[in-house]
């Protein structure tokens, strides 16, 4: 089974800030299902990046997604304040098990 | 529009039983996988059980295998969570979510429903 490690746990930046959320992979997984997520307290998650590159088209082209084998990386370019939020990488490929990682929350600093 | 309203959460003692619905619209429901998500409180997501279009193909959390069954109903768009021996660490908000088998993201999330397992 397919483990995600997500770094940092927190991440602390100012709206202007670029961030950028690390996904690492306990094996090499297939980039085609490679998925991030947007999840915001009293909201449903919401999905941000599919495989491993394509945004969806709910956001703006200020997030993007890019890495293959093990290595993931969600860059956001430059942060508004509706993106501070809990980000989470995902392997939607690998059934009969499809685990998430641990999230990243991203804070204003 | 894709909708997937989850119902059948409420108060459990541990040990006790509850079913998990998730009606489903606004796709062909026989198309798709679907995937039961939960967060516990002040936890990250989990995914739970995921069933495929047919239902001949599910998977489990190994931290509910043995202990829920997921089942689906195409002909009523109904996606089901059955489950015993409930945990206090069961305890969490479930979404019912479009995606499992199928190389498909889980795109689509119902707005959850809470299960507390409380003595």
């Amino acid at each position: 089974e397919v483990v995600l490690t997500q770094s940092p746990g927190t991440l602390s930046l100012s709206p202007g800030d670029r961030a950028t959320l690390s996904c690492r992979a306990s094996q090499s997984v297939d980039s085609n299902y490679l998925a991030w997520f947007q999840h915001k307290p009293g909201q449903a998650p919401r999905l941000l990046i599919y495989g491993a590159s394509n945004t969806a088209t709910a956001f703006p082209d200020r997030f993007s997604g890019s890495g293959s084998g093990t290595d993931f990386t969600l860059t956001i370019s430059r942060l508004e304040p509706e993106d501070f939020a809990v980000y989470y990488c995902h392997h939607y490929g690998s059934s009969p098990q499809i685990p998430f990682g641990q999230g990243t929350r991203l804070e204003i600093k | 529009e894709v909708q997937l309203v989850e119902s059948g959460g409420g108060v459990v003692w541990p040990g006790g039983s509850l079913r998990l619905a998730c009606a489903a619209s606004g796709l062909s429901f026989e198309d798709y996988g679907m995937s039961w998500v939960r967060q516990a409180p002040g936890k990250g997501l989990e995914w739970v059980s995921g069933i495929n279009w047919s239902g001949s193909r599910v998977g489990y959390a190994d931290s509910v295998k043995g202990r829920f069954t997921v089942s689906r109903d195409n002909a009523k768009n109904f996606l089901y969570l059955h489950m015993n021996s409930l945990r206090v660490e069961d305890a969490a908000l479930y979404y019912c979510v479009r995606g499992y088998d199928d190389y498909w993201p889980l795109d689509k999330w119902g707005q959850g429903t809470l299960v507390t397992v409380s003595s």
